[in-house]
């Protein structure tokens, strides 16, 4: 079983749409769930930072994290062509694990 | 104002050869890695140096050898450059607390070996 596991997509979302990324981990003792967005050609970017069940807002961005369920999702709300980019989960256990990542595709 | 920054950014060069990688950040953290990105895109952790001292070491080749000369740099050295080693490698760095290990990433470094 991977350590994180995302579906890689890719996903379609109509501009203005709800999209929704999802990531499941394996390890119960991990303790802080990210989520970076990574253009093509650039460097994974810090988008959101989690570490309590429950959701957490920051503008269009939701994470939201279920411990028990072992599993942490980002919602992006009003979705933007500027949005198009894969995204990753990443959990940090002894050290930072990274999803194979989720390509999003915003369509005007 | 860069906060993580590497070079070079881009990298070509023949099996066989030895090269090097420089990273530095002015965030102020005492933590640093270096990450491989492959072809499918697969973010892979090879190094982590926290105060100057390995922490982690992930199951890589002896012929990557990082070096940490201050809590700032943080330069990875490869030999003998094989043809898989080609890939986009990536420093980064954070503070070492629980449970914050929000990692901030450079541009990355894309090396091409032929």
């Amino acid at each position: 079983q991977k350590e994180v596991e995302q579906n890689s997509g890719p996903l379609s979302v109509p501009e203005g749409a709800i999209a929704s990324l999802n990531c499941t981990y394996s390890d119960r003792g991990s303790q802080s769930f990210f989520w970076y967005r990574q253009y093509s050609g650039k460097s994974p970017e810090l988008i959101m930072s989690i570490y309590s069940n429950g959701d957490k807002e920051d503008g269009r961005f939701t994470a939201q994290l279920n411990k028990a369920s072992q599993y942490v999702s980002l919602l992006i709300r009003d979705s933007q062509p500027s949005d198009s980019a894969t995204y990753l989960c990443a959990v940090n256990i002894n050290d930072m694990r990274f999803g194979a990542g989720t390509r999003l595709t915003v369509k005007p | 104002d860069t906060a993580v920054s590497q070079t070079p950014k881009y990298l070509v060069t023949q099996m066989g050869n030895d090269k090097s990688i420089k990273c530095e950040q002015n965030l102020g953290h005492d933590t640093m890695y270096w990450y491989k990105q492959d072809s499918k895109k697969f973010l892979k952790i090879m190094f982590s140096y926290n105060n100057k001292e390995l922490i982690i070491n992930e199951t890589v080749p002896n012929r990557f050898s990082p070096k940490s000369p201050d809590k700032a740099h943080l330069n990875l050295h490869i030999n003998s450059l094989e043809l898989g080693d080609s890939a986009v490698y990536f420093c980064a760095s954070s503070h070492h607390r629980v449970p914050s290990y929000e990692q901030y990433f450079g541009p990355g470094t894309r090396l091409t070996v032929t």
